[in-house]
């Protein structure tokens, strides 16, 4: 059963346009969310990340909105440029009582940035 | 630069033949994990260490068995490595999830 499905497994921007990344969860659990990207032949790096008390967390280009109610998020780029052209993981943990708790990934979405 | 190091980068293994997957990091992390990632499938998590001492089964653990030989190692063992674990594989470390992971560059292995 994936907890984290990320539907479009990928996505072509023109640069300097948005890039909107989809995400939705299924466990209710789940209280905090991150983005990460991934380029070939490299480990995947934290990007941004978001709290269930929060609906949107902004950090320069990169905005992540929650919608708790429909449980979804979405990664925006704004204005998308060709170095974000990559692999985008969502992921989402449950953190009760301060305890250590496992990400579970989405499947990833290749974004591609066309000049 | 701080961060977690995999060894080896590329292994290539005959059905049958064991080795060990080593992840080291330096962050003074407390967990640390070993996800596999495959085309598409995503990353989906092997065992992980919560804490030194502690190793716990993840989504795909079967065929796997791993060590957390201090606060800084986690290695992964495959005893008896079959093609279906030909795959990607990434360490990673965390303070605590939340606080997001590093991850290693990966290990790029082979079975044939």
């Amino acid at each position: 059963d994936q907890q984290v499905k990320q539907n479009s497994p990928s996505l072509s921007v023109q640069e300097g346009r948005i890039s909107i990344l989809n995400c939705d969860y299924t466990n209710s659990m789940f209280d905090y969310f991150l983005w990460y990207k991934k380029y070939p032949a490299e480990g995947p790096t934290f990007l941004i990340s978001i709290s269930s008390i929060k609906d949107k967390n902004e950090d320069g280009r990169f905005t992540v909105f929650l919608n708790k109610s429909a449980k979804h998020l979405s990664l925006h780029i704004v204005p998308s440029q060709p170095g974000d052209s990559a692999v985008y993981f969502c992921a989402a943990t449950g953190n009760s009582g301060g305890s250590n708790y496992k990400l579970t990934f989405g499947k990833g979405t290749l974004l591609t940035v066309n000049p | 630069n701080a961060g977690v190091t995999q060894t080896p980068k590329f292994q290539v293994l005959k059905t049958g033949q064991s080795m060990t997957l080593q992840c080291a990091q330096d962050m003074n992390h407390n967990s640390m994990y070993w996800y596999r990632q495959d085309p598409g499938m995503g990353l989906r998590l092997i065992y992980y260490s919560a804490s030194e001492g502690t190793t716990d089964k993840g989504e795909v653990p079967n065929g796997y068995n791993v060590s957390r030989l201090n606060k800084r190692e986690f290695s992964l063992r495959l005893e008896s490595a079959a093609p279906s674990q030909t795959s990607v594989y990434f360490c990673a470390s965390s303070r605590t999830a939340n606080y997001g992971y590093t991850f290693g560059s990966g290990t790029r292995l082979t079975v044939v």
